[in-house]
């Protein structure tokens, strides 16, 4: 698994809360992404880093924001969480053009 | 856009059979990959190819770049092989990978 490790792996929060996911990795692989996967959709891109605060949006970033203070960390926020978020959030790094590591997932249901 | 399809959608197989599964994309890429998720559960990386053809114990990966097109096919399949298979594509500049809609495999005992 490439040492890559989500939390946490399972919350429930309610509407209008904010909620953060973190990612860390021990590889020091330089790319790390943050996917949704969602029944009828498969892994979407919400947001990815290509380095220490270099971050650039997916294709369904609105309603997300990340950051990455070190090379180790992705931290994912749902600034004010919606039930449209209810979803199950993967992690994954990668070296440039190399195969991708996914953490476990962490599924987040909004009530 | 790069469209990744793969097929069939779901397969049911009986243990032993010899099982392929199918990926094809519509812009040019410099690596397709392999994913293994099984339910409840976690994306393995079974196999990175940008040409030819890899192999893994019953597992064996082949592309066609000339044609946008890889295979992934399992011998003597197993139920502990049951999972959803994805394809994935990727670029050299590195920023994402496309996904496919992924094939739900289930082998029977």
């Amino acid at each position: 698994d490439a040492g890559i490790t989500q939390s946490p792996r399972h919350k429930v929060t309610e509407t209008g809360t904010p909620v953060t996911l973190r990612c860390h990795q021990t590889e020091n692989h330089r790319y790390m992404y943050w996917y949704r996967q969602d029944p009828g959709h498969g892994l979407r891109l919400i947001h990815y880093s290509y380095g220490v605060k270099d971050t650039d949006k997916g294709e369904v970033s609105d309603g997300y924001s990340v950051s990455r203070s070190k090379t180790e960390d992705f931290l994912l926020t749902l600034e004010s969480a919606t039930s449209s978020q209810t979803s199950v959030y993967f992690c994954a790094t990668a070296l440039l053009n190399t195969e991708a590591f996914f953490g476990q997932g962490t599924r987040l249901t909004v009530v | 856009k790069n469209e990744v399809e793969q097929s069939p959608q779901n397969l049911t197989a009986q243990e032993g059979e010899f099982i392929t599964i199918n990926c094809s994309y519509s812009v040019g890429i410099s690596a397709l990959h392999w994913l293994q998720q099984h339910p409840g559960g976690g994306i393995v990386s079974l196999f990175m190819l940008s040409s030819g053809k890899k192999k893994h114990g019953r597992l064996i990966a082949t592309i066609n770049i000339q044609e946008k097109h890889s295979s992934l096919h399992i011998t003597a399949s197993h139920p502990r092989d049951s999972a959803v298979y994805i394809c994935a594509v990727s670029w050299n500049y590195g920023q994402n990978f496309v996904f496919g809609p992924g094939t739900r495999l289930s082998v029977l005992p």
